[in-house]
């Protein structure tokens, strides 16, 4: 089993709408949590970061972690065009450890 | 500020051959990641260095790796003897507390 499952996608949407991205994990020593947007040939971007259960809110996304249930998830409201691309859940134990990735969802959003 | 910055942005090699990618990290940054990213593979963790630790290398994939970082700023990954199985992105990412900043990757292709 992995230590980060991610939904895999694709998923496309009309321009508009609400996106949810959804990852899960295993282990409960993981404190850190990350959403990386990832345009084709370019580096992942940050978006998102957290260390606690409950929402962030940063424009139209919104980050949301549940340790209980060792689930996290972005929301994307009125999604644009310029959305499309791969989003990555990242998550790590403590501040200088390394990251562990989910597969990553590849997102379209058409207009 | 700058961001990371990595060369070359591209490396087309022959099967055999030793290359050197090389890293800037976002000045200040203390720690400083390399990962891999395959098709199929997602991103996965090579090597960390952080201040005058000594790295955390239980993510290189065999011996044929390396990397160094001099003065705790500038990182170089070699990979001698390169592989077919070798072609990827290699990212790089640097970091003060927390948070993880990518630079844009160097595609590696071994004919």
């Amino acid at each position: 089993q992995k230590e980060v499952e991610q939904d895999p996608g694709p998923l496309s949407v009309p321009e508009g709408a609400i996106v949810s991205l959804n990852c899960t994990y295993s282990n409960s020593a993981f404190q850190y949590f990350m959403w990386y947007r990832q345009y084709s040939r370019k580096g992942p971007e940050l978006l998102m970061y957290t260390y606690s259960s409950g929402n962030k809110e940063d424009g139209r996304f919104t980050a949301q972690v549940d340790k209980s249930s060792k689930h996290i998830s972005l929301f994307i409201r009125d999604s644009q065009p310029s959305d499309s691309a791969t989003y990555l859940c990242a998550i790590k134990e403590t501040s200088g450890s390394r990251l562990t990735f989910g597969e990553g969802t590849q997102l379209t959003v058409n207009p | 500020g700058a961001g990371v910055s990595q060369s070359p942005s591209n490396k087309v090699t022959e099967k055999g051959k030793d290359v050197e990618l090389r890293c800037d990290p976002i000045s200040g940054h203390t720690a400083l990641y390399w990962y891999r990213q395959s098709l199929g593979q997602g991103l996965e963790f090579l090597i960390y260095f952080q201040g005058n630790s000594a790295p955390d290398k239980s993510g290189l994939p065999s011996d044929r790796f390396s990397a160094e970082r001099t003065g705790g700023s500038v990182s170089t990954l070699t990979i001698q003897r390169t592989q077919q199985e070798d072609s990827a992105v290699y990212l790089c990412a640097s970091s003060q507390i927390n948070e993880q900043f990518f630079g844009p990757g160097t595609r590696l292709t071994v004919l």
